[in-house]
């Protein structure tokens, strides 16, 4: 168990519905990151928060939205499925907000378990 | 798009043998990580290593950097077969928080 805890594990849907994955960090860490990974597309960055805060986006589509609550958990919203978004959903956190230019500090990344999204 | 790419995308070999990967990345980086997927389940991370380090060792594990080639490799010594997984270089670009992964090498031991 990493400490990263992601919700559900599998869920299957239909063309057109909108689903929400959840995700708590492990214990003491401030950001979080989410990750898509399918077969054709490898693992793709969508979005990380740190403490509440929007930090950087990645290939996020418009239809995907995410956000960070006060208690630190995370949900990633996914509306108006379409087929190509089946795919792995992985969340990672970590206790950096990055390191920028900086040496100090390292931002490794402790993922979860992953949600499996089928649209079917 | 992808940052890295990883090198071969898979490789076969037996116990006992070494196994290497090579990552290559396209931009100015802060560190490099390596991170291993067993099939379906959540990365797990490897080994660091930063941009001002050339080599870095962990157990059977051994890490390279060279930042000139913009290129790195993975060296696992003495590989089992609970080794099977893919591996994947991941880098921290100096300009952004966010960490961009490679395509990943599919790894698989043989008894």
């Amino acid at each position: 168990d990493s400490g990263v805890t992601q919700t559900p594990k599998h869920l299957i849907t239909a063309t057109g519905q909108r689903v929400t994955l959840r995700c708590s960090p492990r214990s003491g860490d401030l950001s979080v990151y989410w990750y898509q990974q399918s077969l054709d597309q490898g693992l793709q960055f969508l979005i990380q928060y740190y403490n509440g805060e929007e930090r950087a986006k990645g290939n996020i589509l418009e239809r995907f939205s995410a956000q960070q609550f006060p208690d630190l958990h995370s949900e990633l919203n996914l509306s108006s499925l379409e087929l190509g978004d089946s795919a792995l959903y992985f969340c990672a956190s970590s206790s950096l907000l990055g390191t920028g230019t900086s040496l100090s500090g390292a931002n490794v990344l402790t993922f979860g378990a992953g949600s499996r999204l089928t649209v079917l | 798009s992808q940052q890295g790419e990883e090198d071969p995308q898979a490789l076969s070999i037996q116990e006992g043998e070494n196994a290497t990967m090579n990552c290559s990345y396209k931009t100015s980086i802060n560190n490099l990580q390596w991170y291993r997927q067993n099939s379906g389940r959540g990365l797990v991370h490897l080994i660091l290593i930063r941009s001002n380090e050339r080599e870095k060792h962990s157990g059977r594990l051994r890490v390279t950097l060279d930042t000139s080639k913009k290129s790195s490799s993975l060296l696992i010594t003495a590989s089992r077969a609970a080794d099977t997984a893919s591996y994947f270089c991941a880098t921290l670009d100096t300009g952004f928080q966010k960490l961009v992964f490679g395509t990943g090498t599919r790894l698989l031991v043989s008894p």
